[in-house]
C-alpha cells in the first residue's frame, strides 16, 4: 500500500530565508508525486507534480521539488519565503490509474518577519 | 469557470443523523473524488465516481455512500453519524476517464460538525 511521511509537523522560518519541507513516500512502482498547499478555510491547491522525466520539477509561486528515487523522497524547496507562503503543505502520492491519492499528515509553515 | 463548488459550506448534525453533501465539478470534468480531512490530518480518500459508478473506494465503512448524476455532479451521503465523522469533506474533480493521471482540482470543502 502506498504511504507518505512528512516528518515535520510545524516549521517556522524568517521571511526571506530558504525553505525545505521533507517528504518520504512508499510505493512499489514509479509514483506520481504531488505537493499541495492549503490556506485556512481554503481547499487544496496544487503546487507541483512529478510523473516522470526530469527529477527537478518547477511549480507555481516559486516552489520546486526534487524526486530522489534512491531515498524515496520528494522534498519541496523555495529559495526565499514570503509572508504569504504561511499555510499548510501536503505531500501526496498517486497510484497509477484511477487517480487515488494518498496524502501525508501535512507540515504547517509559519513565516516570521 | 466557477471551479469545483461544494455545498453547504458548514453543517451541524447530531449523532445518529444522516447527511448529504453536494459537489459540482469543474466544467469539462467527468470524474469526482471525495476526501475526508479530520482536524490536523491530511485528506483521506473516501471514493471516486466516474460514469455514475463508484470506481474506487478507500477504507471507509458502508455508512459512507455516494452518487454521481448524469451532469457529473456528485453527492456524498453519511448515515448514522458518529462524533468521529466531524471533519472537512473535500471534493475533487478531474477530466480523465481512463488510466492516465490528470490533475485533480479541489473544492473549498464542507465542514461537518457532529454533536
Amino acid at each position: 500500500a502506498q504511504s507518505v511521511t512528512q516528518p515535520d509537523i510545524h516549521i517556522t522560518v524568517s521571511e526571506g530565508a530558504s525553505l525545505e519541507l521533507r517528504c518520504n513516500y512508499s510505493y512499489g512502482a514509479t509514483p506520481y508525486l504531488f505537493w499541495y498547499v492549503q490556506s485556512p478555510g481554503q481547499g487544496l491547491q496544487l503546487l507541483l507534480k512529478y510523473f516522470s522525466g526530469d527529477t527537478l520539477v518547477q511549480g507555481i509561486k516559486g516552489f520546486e521539488a526534487e524526486f530522489k528515487r534512491s531515498q524515496s523522497s520528494f522534498n519541496l524547496r523555495k529559495p526565499s519565503v514570503h509572508w504569504s507562503d504561511a499555510a499548510e503543505y501536503f505531500c501526496a502520492v498517486g497510484s497509477g490509474g484511477y487517480q487515488k491519492v494518498t496524502f501525508g499528515t501535512g507540515t504547517k509553515l509559519q513565516v516570521i518577519p | 469557470d466557477a471551479g469545483v463548488t461544494q455545498s453547504p459550506t458548514h453543517l451541524i448534525k447530531t449523532r445518529g443523523q444522516q447527511v448529504t453533501l453536494r459537489c459540482s465539478p469543474k466544467s469539462g470534468h467527468d470524474t469526482v473524488s471525495w476526501y475526508q480531512q479530520a482536524l490536523g490530518q491530511g485528506p483521506q480518500f473516501i471514493f471516486q465516481y466516474y460514469e455514475e459508478e463508484e470506481r474506487q473506494r478507500g477504507n471507509f465503512p458502508d455508512r459512507f455512500s455516494g452518487h454521481q448524476f448524469p451532469n457529473y455532479s456528485s453527492e456524498l451521503n453519511v448515515n448514522a453519524l458518529l462524533l468521529g465523522d466531524s471533519a472537512l469533506y473535500l471534493c475533487a474533480s478531474s477530466d480523465s476517464g481512463g488510466a492516465t493521471y490528470n490533475e485533480q482540482f479541489f473544492g473549498p470543502g464542507t465542514r461537518l460538525t457532529v454533536l
